[in-house]
Order: C-alpha cells, then sequence, then structure tokens
C-alpha cells in the first residue's frame, strides 16, 4: 500500500523553537509538497521539491525552509517558530508533472 | 496570477439527492488539470477526480462528475446520490504546466448530508 509518512501528528512547540516536520513516501516520486491548511483559507503551498537537492517557493515560504537530501524524504524546517505559524502542515507527493497528489496524514502544530 | 475559487463555505444536501459545488479557476496557461479532493473529518485527502484542459468530456468516477466549462473557467463537482459518508471538506485544485507544475487548492466547501 502506497504511503506518505509525516513523523508526528501533534506537536507543541514554545516561540522561538527551531521546528522540523518529517515527510517519508514510498513510492518514488519525484515531486513532493509542504502546504498549510487554515480554517476558511484552504490549502497554500509553503514549497515543493521536483527533485534531491531542488526546491521551489510556493505561495507562502515566508518564515520557512526545507530539505532534501534524499528522494523519498522532504523536510519542512521552522528556523524560529512564531505562534502565527499555528497549523496543519500537510505533506504531498506526485510521480511526475502530471496526476494526483498523494498526502500524509498531517501535522497539527501549536506554537505558544 | 493563478487562482481557484470556491465561494461557497458551507452546503446542505439531502441524502440522496444531487448537489453541485462550485469551482472557479484563472489561468494563463494553456495547460493545467483541475482535480477535486475529499477531507473527511479524520483528516486524510482523498484524490476524487480530475480533468485535463484539453479534455474534451467531462471527467466521471462513479458518483462524481466533474462540469468543465472552459470558457467560463468552471469545474463544479457534481455528486449524484449523496450519501451520509459524503459529508466533508471538498477541495478544488488547479496544477499548471507553467510554475514548476505546482498545484494549488482553493477554500474549500464543506458539505454536511442530512438523513
Amino acid at each position: 500500500d502506497v504511503k506518505v509518512t509525516q513523523s508526528s501528528r501533534y506537536l507543541v512547540k514554545r516561540t522561538g523553537e527551531k521546528v522540523f516536520l518529517e515527510c517519508v513516501q514510498d513510492m518514488d516520486h519525484e515531486n513532493m509538497f509542504w502546504y498549510r491548511q487554515d480554517p476558511g483559507l484552504g490549502l497554500r503551498l509553503i514549497y515543493f521539491s521536483y527533485d534531491v537537492k531542488m526546491k521551489e517557493k510556493g505561495d507562502i515560504p515566508e518564515g520557512y525552509s526545507v530539505s532534501r537530501e534524499k528522494k523519498e524524504r522532504f523536510s519542512l524546517i521552522l528556523e524560529s517558530a512564531s505562534t502565527n505559524q499555528t497549523s496543519m502542515y500537510l505533506c504531498a507527493s506526485r510521480r511526475g508533472q502530471a496526476g494526483e497528489l498523494f498526502f500524509g496524514e498531517g501535522s497539527r502544530l501549536t506554537v505558544l | 496570477a493563478q487562482k481557484i475559487t470556491q465561494t461557497q463555505p458551507g452546503m446542505f444536501v439531502q441524502e440522496k439527492e444531487a448537489v453541485t459545488l462550485d469551482c472557479t479557476y484563472d489561468t494563463s496557461d494553456p495547460s493545467y488539470g483541475l482535480f477535486w479532493y475529499k477531507q473527511p473529518s479524520s483528516g486524510e485527502m482523498i484524490f476524487l477526480i480530475y480533468q485535463g484542459s484539453y479534455d474534451q468530456q467531462n471527467a466521471t468516477e462513479g458518483r462524481y462528475s466533474l462540469n468543465f466549462q472552459k470558457a467560463r473557467k468552471s469545474a463544479n463537482l457534481v455528486i449524484s446520490a449523496s450519501q451520509l459518508g459524503d459529508s466533508a471538506m471538498y477541495f478544488c485544485a488547479m496544477r499548471e504546466a507553467g510554475g514548476g507544475f505546482k498545484t494549488i487548492f482553493g477554500a474549500g466547501t464543506r458539505l454536511f448530508v442530512k438523513a
């Protein structure tokens, strides 16, 4: 069964902490994505990657960075967490340039 | 600029009736794909249906169909014979050929199916 796995379902962090959200897919997909989901705003794209070590900014990259050292793993990094980064974070992957996204279960981050 | 608009924050439908969820999009790219996803209360995102910009016929997948009106830039989802299990958030999404083939989403519509 194909799978996108996010390392943590729920996290609580303090303002200013460095936060790592990990995502692993077992489908050998080239493309991986990080979104944040907020009520009334839908899913907003933070960053995406179409190859190892490659990354592209999405619509809301400020305050975030990403790392893709291996094809199966795409990490989202909050260098200094702030309360306005409290949100649900969704990782997704896709084979090639077309086709649907496969999503992880999401990571709900609360920054206090 | 590419954009997806879903104007219905919430919808109610009676069980066994059909319902249409609206989606309009904006893009200058002639090559694009349109998707609908379902997100039940459990949180996982489920792919429902896809329509390519060059597809001549409307896409259908079981009880789901996509009413694609290219000139109006609309891609409405039609669910026939609603079931209680259809209660969920529904997101319209678009993937463009340009911009690195990123996929953007609308704000979503919450559908409530009444028994």
